[in-house]
């Protein structure tokens, strides 16, 4: 099956400070999202994208297909962004997501 | 428009016992996927399913079991409980298979 591998696996950051998260995947696929986890558990869906660059916020993603790689900013980095993000791909039989282990951010006041 | 909602949110099991947990999807979603989330294996896929049917499973064993309903409400089932299956499981919805996926909170079942 795919192989999804995130870096770093761990980050502190000073709030105000920007971000650089990766995605690297070992196969074509579907679609690719990113989600952050909360506290309570909930994944929260940041975004849906398969190819090019979308932008919410404070937080932009680029996704790459053709090289197999995504990457989440995070600007000036608030403690509410602290948690857990994931990268998640979806198989070209667009069945199931792969998640990746996830980037483990605290944001220090 | 609500988002997804499962329930219960916590729920402690005895080894051997069953139990069914339940999702609602968003209204107008069709597909709900159902994931593990364990500290040593991370998230795993469950199954999919979309228009009742289910689409995919993943790597577990017969003891998980799922469906889903005309309404698109799902709902998995594990049966003679292990301590392994302490988790939290997290139920996603989307309007059709392939396309943005909204998780609910998730319940977080303890085996004891």
């Amino acid at each position: 099956g795919i192989q999804v591998e995130q870096s770093p696996p761990d980050l502190i950051l000073q709030e105000g400070a920007n971000s650089t998260l990766r995605c690297n995947f070992s196969d074509s696929v579907n679609n690719l999202q990113w989600f952050h986890q909360n506290p309570w558990g909930q994944l929260i869906n940041l975004f849906y994208i398969p190819s090019g660059t979308k932008q919410n916020g404070r937080l932009s993603a680029t996704t790459v297909a053709t090289e197999r790689y995504s990457l989440l900013y995070i600007s000036s980095s608030q403690t509410t962004d602290s948690g857990v993000y994931f990268c998640a791909v979806e198989n070209n039989a667009g069945n199931m997501l792969t998640f990746g282990g996830g980037t483990r951010l605290m944001v220090k006041p | 428009k609500a988002g997804v909602t499962q329930t219960p949110r916590y729920l402690i099991k005895t080894r051997g016992q069953q139990v069914t947990l339940s999702c609602s999807p968003i209204s107008g979603h069709r597909s709900v996927s159902w994931y593990q989330q364990t500290p040593g294996q991370g998230l795993q896929f469950l199954f999919e399913y979309f228009s009742e049917t289910q689409r995919n499973k993943g790597n577990f064993p017969g003891r998980f079991s799922g469906r889903q309903f005309s309404n698109s409400r799902s709902e998995m089932n594990v049966s003679t409980l292990e301590l392994g299956d302490s988790a939290l499981y997290l139920c996603a919805s989307s309007l059709s298979p392939g396309q943005q996926a909204f998780f609910g909170q998730g319940t977080r079942l303890t085996v004891v």
